[in-house]
Formats: C-alpha cells, structure tokens, sequence
C-alpha cells in the first residue's frame, strides 16, 4: 500500500530547474519526507527530507505545502549527471522502528 | 559511503545451491537493511537488523535467512537460491552524516541464479 505517488518519468532541459513532485496525502504529523535518487545501477543516494518547513541543502530544494499532502523537490540547474530515478518516501522519525518503503520513483532525464 | 562494503559484487550461481551476501560497515551503526531491486518493483525490503542478533522480516523474507553476530556484519543467506532470487542486492545502514534517520546505501550485488 504505497504512502507516495509520483509520476513515473518526467524530462527537464539541461540548465533549467526540475520540479519534481510527489503526493503523500496520508501523511501522519509525525512524519518527514525523504528524497532519495538512484543513478543508473549505483545505490540510492540521500538528497534531502523536510516535516514541514522548506528546506534547501547543496543538491536541492524542497517545498512541502503547507497542508503536507505533497512536497516538490527541486534541482535548481539541471545537469546531464542529475539524469536518475527519484524516490520520495515518507516515514516517521522512531529511529529504528519503521521500514522504509521505496515505490518505483520518478526517472528524470535531463536533455542536452 | 559510510564505510559500506557489500560482497561479492557480482555472483552468477545455480538453483539450488547455497549463497552468501556480505555486508560490511566501519562506522558501528545500529541498524541494517537488506533491499533487492528488481525492474518494475522499486527497492524491496527483506531483512533488517537493530542490533547485534537481533533481526526482522522485511515484505520480501521468503527464501532469505539473515544473521548478524557482531556489528560491523549482516549475512543474507539464501540457502537454495531459485531463479526468482536473480537481482541486486543492496545493503544499507541508517545514520551517519547526513542524519540519524537517513538510510547510506552500499554499491549493490548482482546476483544472477541460472
């Protein structure tokens, strides 16, 4: 039973901002959202994860409405090398207790 | 990558035959995770361990045995390897720089079952 949903694959333009968005409209209150990425065959990478204010680190942005029903994470110059599958999940933060649900994400390609 | 070492990194067995997949960290993290990705279906969790003999199922623990009896190591057994069980196998710890919550994942094994 899937806690996100995103699209299934998204293209951006090199150099220009990619938007990608997620819907995780059965959050609790006590649950952040997390974004992962995954290059080619590599293991998943951390990018970012947010309870309810906007956060921004070294690789992205991410704005989570204010009701927290979806977040947007933001990769503000698109590079070839950002080109991956983008998983957002949302968990709560009992260290060690929950199980990390990974869906199928969102493969972004970044055009030339 | 937080010290995350998985081995081998490559396999290609027979059905039936017993196999092993290591997973070694260096930074005395808690807990481990053992994930297997196969196309269409995202990262799957199988087994994961809070601490030093203590484990859980995961949502895909059929066919899988896990063990950890010190902390820097978590085994994934596989103790009649079925070709349904070809696919990569990553390992992961929760914590380090990043944050307490957040998963470091290792570079994957490759396991192919004929």
């Amino acid at each position: 039973d899937a806690k996100t949903t995103q699209p299934t694959s998204m293209d951006c333009a090199e150099g220009r901002a990619a938007n990608l968005p997620c819907n995780h409209s059965t959050i609790s209150g006590n649950e952040y959202v997390y974004w992962y990425r995954q290059i080619h065959s590599q293991g998943p990478q951390y990018i970012i994860h947010g309870l309810k204010n906007n956060e921004t680190n070294e690789m992205a942005s991410l704005i989570i409405t204010e009701d927290r029903k979806s977040s947007t994470l933001i990769l503000p110059h698109a590079t070839l090398r950002d080109t991956a599958v983008y998983y957002c999940i949302v968990s709560d933060s009992n260290f060690g207790n929950e199980k990390l649900t990974f869906g199928t994400g969102t493969r972004l390609t970044i055009i030339p | 990558d937080a010290g995350i070492t998985q081995s081998p990194r490559h396999k290609v067995t027979e059905t039936g035959t017993p196999v092993t997949l290591r997973c070694h960290q260096t930074e005395n993290h808690r807990y481990m995770y053992w994930y297997r990705q196969d196309p269409g279906h995202g990262l799957r969790l199988i087994h994961y361990s809070y601490g030093v003999k203590d484990t859980d199922k995961g949502e895909v623990s059929d066919g899988y045995s896990v063990s950890r009896s010190k902390t820097e190591d978590f085994l994934l057994t596989l103790e009649s390897a079925t070709s349904s069980q070809t696919s990569v196998y990553f390992c992961a710890i929760r914590g380090g720089s990043s944050g307490a919550n957040v998963l470091t994942f290792g570079a994957g094994s490759r396991l192919t079952v004929l």
